[in-house]
């Protein structure tokens, strides 16, 4: 079975900072795919960023980069120059090859003015 | 093009009643999946459907049923509704039922009192 866990429930960070959120995540597949939504209070789980297991290299999407530990099994997210819209839960999430998700609890971070 | 859609948005049902949300994907998506999610908590995978077979199943209790139709939207049932049902049902699509990417709908916020 697949877990995954956030051990962060709340973060903040003054806008214009850099924020890192923690993730770690158990399997015994060797082809998965890791993910972090943003899921703000309208409820769309809207995708941040996607590595895919067999890349050494850390994926990165403008002011969003991953820290992607294969052997100790993390993956954490830094937001980069955080701004106010920013401001939403994240979850780190685990895909399997059968396209199904496995979800950590998420981390709620606020972007402070 | 019109992402994933739920209906409805929002419902109230009572202890014991039966309830049927509905997702229609993505077009050309053929893939359907169904998430749990309680409140404070990440969604957990329910049920995975392909070509109107069911491809997965979480740990889930068979009063959770679902279906997909030729058009490929899909329907999730839950009989006998406890109060530990109400969540946000959310519905993601894709096009294949491996090593693709995954659209989440908005959601249904399910209410049971």
């Amino acid at each position: 079975a697949q877990t995954v866990t956030q051990s962060q429930p709340e973060m903040s960070v003054q806008e214009a900072e850099t924020v890192t959120l923690s993730c770690t995540y158990d399997t015994s597949e060797s082809n998965y795919y890791l993910f972090w939504y943003k899921q703000p209070p309208s409820r769309q789980m809207i995708l941040v960023i996607r590595q895919e297991a067999y890349k050494q290299q850390n994926a990165t999407e403008n002011r969003f980069s991953v820290n992607f530990q294969k052997a100790a099994k993390s993956f954490s997210l830094k937001i980069s120059d955080s701004q106010l819209g920013d401001t939403a839960m994240y979850f780190c999430a685990f895909r399997n090859t059968g396209n199904q998700f496995y979800f950590g609890t998420g981390t709620s971070l606020t972007v402070i003015p | 093009d019109a992402g994933v859609t739920q209906s409805p948005t929002h419902l109230i049902k009572t202890r014991g009643q039966h309830v049927t949300l509905r997702c229609s994907p993505i077009s050309g998506h053929k893939s359907v999946s169904w998430y749990q999610q309680v409140l404070g908590q990440g969604p957990q995978f329910i049920f995975q459907y392909y070509e109107k077979e069911e491809r997965g199943r979480g740990n889930f209790p068979d009063r959770f049923s679902a279906r997909q139709f030729p058009n490929y939207s899909s329907e999730l049932n839950v009989n006998a509704l406890l109060l530990g049902d109400s969540a946000l049902y959310l519905c993601a699509s894709s096009e294949g039922p491996k090593d693709t990417e995954a659209f989440f709908g908005q959601g249904t916020r399910l209410t049971v009192v």
